[in-house]
């Protein structure tokens, strides 16, 4: 158990551009969720899958926002034609329904959009 | 609805003195409630939880929380200071952990130890 692990850690986009995040959860946990924390906040909750099944989404993401879970293990989020206020910490935490666990945090994607 | 309200955004305490982290919560279901820890560029580290068994709760690092109904609390505690718990430290609060619903954090208290 490696623990939860998102790609890459730091990335810098110009304004306008898309980009695309990797979450790699616990092998056995089937809850996997997103979310984004900026400078001196707590983390706001953006979407939560249950396996494959996208089961909420925040407000927050807006519809330049998508995320996957394909087969129910990784996940991706995506931002399209980032702005500057989507400069933040982008944190995937992953959970066991059937161990009944407390989230897993990822060391996060740490945006920045010049 | 459910929400957490971290009281102090900053405590600052002397190493070997107690530590008090103060956590009032809002939950229409039995809560779970649990402590993060976060260093500097460092991931999210669970501190304890709260899932209905025991109200009082022990950690790691020797930090304590205690669930008080009546007062909607979980508040942190630790009898003993030391220079590395300066952190960033939030509450979290989710329905149920069978419902897999979000999890909800406070705004965060940063902890500062004075040597």
């Amino acid at each position: 158990d490696t623990g939860v692990s998102q790609d890459p850690r730091h990335k810098i986009t110009k304004r306008g551009q898309n980009v695309t995040f990797r979450c790699d959860p616990i092998s056995e946990h089937n809850r996997l969720y997103w979310y984004r924390q900026t400078l001196g906040q707590g983390p706001e909750f953006l979407t939560y899958f249950q396996n494959e099944a996208q089961l909420e989404k925040s407000r927050l993401l807006s519809d330049r926002f998508s995320a996957e879970r394909p087969k129910g293990s990784f996940s991706t989020l995506e931002i399209q034609r980032t702005e500057q206020g989507d400069s933040a910490m982008y944190l995937c935490a992953s959970s066991s329904q059937l161990r009944n666990t407390e989230a897993f945090f990822g060391q996060g994607t740490r945006l920045t959009v010049v | 609805a459910q929400s957490v309200t971290q009281l102090d955004s900053h405590v600052s305490v002397s190493e070997g003195t107690p530590v008090l982290l103060r956590c009032n919560y809002s939950s229409s279901y039995s809560p779970s409630l649990f402590w993060y820890v976060q260093h500097p560029n460092k991931g999210l580290q669970l501190l304890l939880k709260y899932t209905s068994a025991a109200t009082l709760v022990k950690g790691i690092n020797g930090f304590e929380a205690e669930f008080k109904k009546s007062e909607t609390s979980f508040h942190l505690t630790k009898p003993s200071a030391h220079m590395s718990d300066a952190a960033e430290y939030f509450c979290v609060v989710s329905d149920s952990l069978n419902t897999g619903n979000q999890f909800y954090f406070g705004t965060g208290t940063s902890l500062t130890v004075i040597p």
